[in-house]
């Protein structure tokens, strides 16, 4: 079945040091991938997205990776701050598919 | 601040009782989605409106149902509840239900079923 899942439920990284946060995903049909943060006590907050047709798209401080081959997905997120611990969900869609899956999380800690 | 409004924030209730959550959805988007998150564990996807009428269902019990109403506010409605249903539940709210966008999360209702 549809299914998109973390290889890492938990990451520890320093203040200004990079961090990657993975994602595997299983439907090869799905053509439209988001990742959200959310902080404690609060909803789900869109960071960036990306769709099939793309293997790399960059934001402010984060960019995500696609590659369509092995169904992997990441986010990179440079000079990480405290303010970016929270945890970290991708999530997958088939465009017209109605259905945006998400994975387990992965919480981000971030040490001063 | 997405735009996205969930009442009660917290509900608590006993078991076998029947609780309704709203949402109102951002300015212009006409898709509402609804999300389950337990402790610990990730978003499950439960059902999508669009424009008033039911577009998607993912893993959503029978005891729950949804509408849609016409100024696009969506209400959930949990019955006969049981402690596994505590949870946090959110909405979502989406410019169009053909999931090609992203969505906009409200804060969320916390569940407690006693």
């Amino acid at each position: 079945g549809e299914s998109v899942g973390l290889h890492l439920p938990t990451l520890s990284v320093q203040e200004g040091d990079n961090s990657i946060i993975n994602c595997a995903y299983s439907n090869s049909a799905s053509d439209y991938f988001i990742w959200y943060k959310q902080e404690s006590g609060k909803g789900p907050q869109f960071i960036i997205d990306i769709r099939s047709n793309m293997d790399k798209r960059q934001g402010q401080r984060v960019t995500v990776l696609l590659n369509k081959t092995v169904k992997h997905l990441s986010l990179q997120i440079a000079a990480t701050q405290p303010g970016d611990s929270a945890v970290y969900f991708c999530a997958e869609s088939n465009t017209g598919g109605f259905k945006t899956i998400f994975g387990a999380g992965t919480r981000l800690f971030v040490k001063a | 601040d997405s735009g996205v409004t969930q009442t009660p924030k917290h509900l608590i209730t006993a078991t076998g009782q029947r609780v309704t959550l709203r949402c109102s959805p951002r300015s212009g988007d006409l898709s509402v989605y609804w999300y389950q998150q337990s402790l610990d564990q990730g978003l499950q996807f439960l059902i999508q409106y669009y424009n008033g009428e039911e577009r998607a269902k993912g893993n959503i019990l029978e005891r729950f149902s949804a509408q849609q109403f016409p100024d696009l506010h969506s209400e959930l409605n949990l019955s006969s509840l049981e402690l596994g249903d505590s949870a946090l539940y959110f909405c979502a709210s989406s410019q169009d239900g053909a999931s090609n966008s992203p969505l906009h999360f409200g804060n969320g209702t916390r569940l407690t079923v006693t």
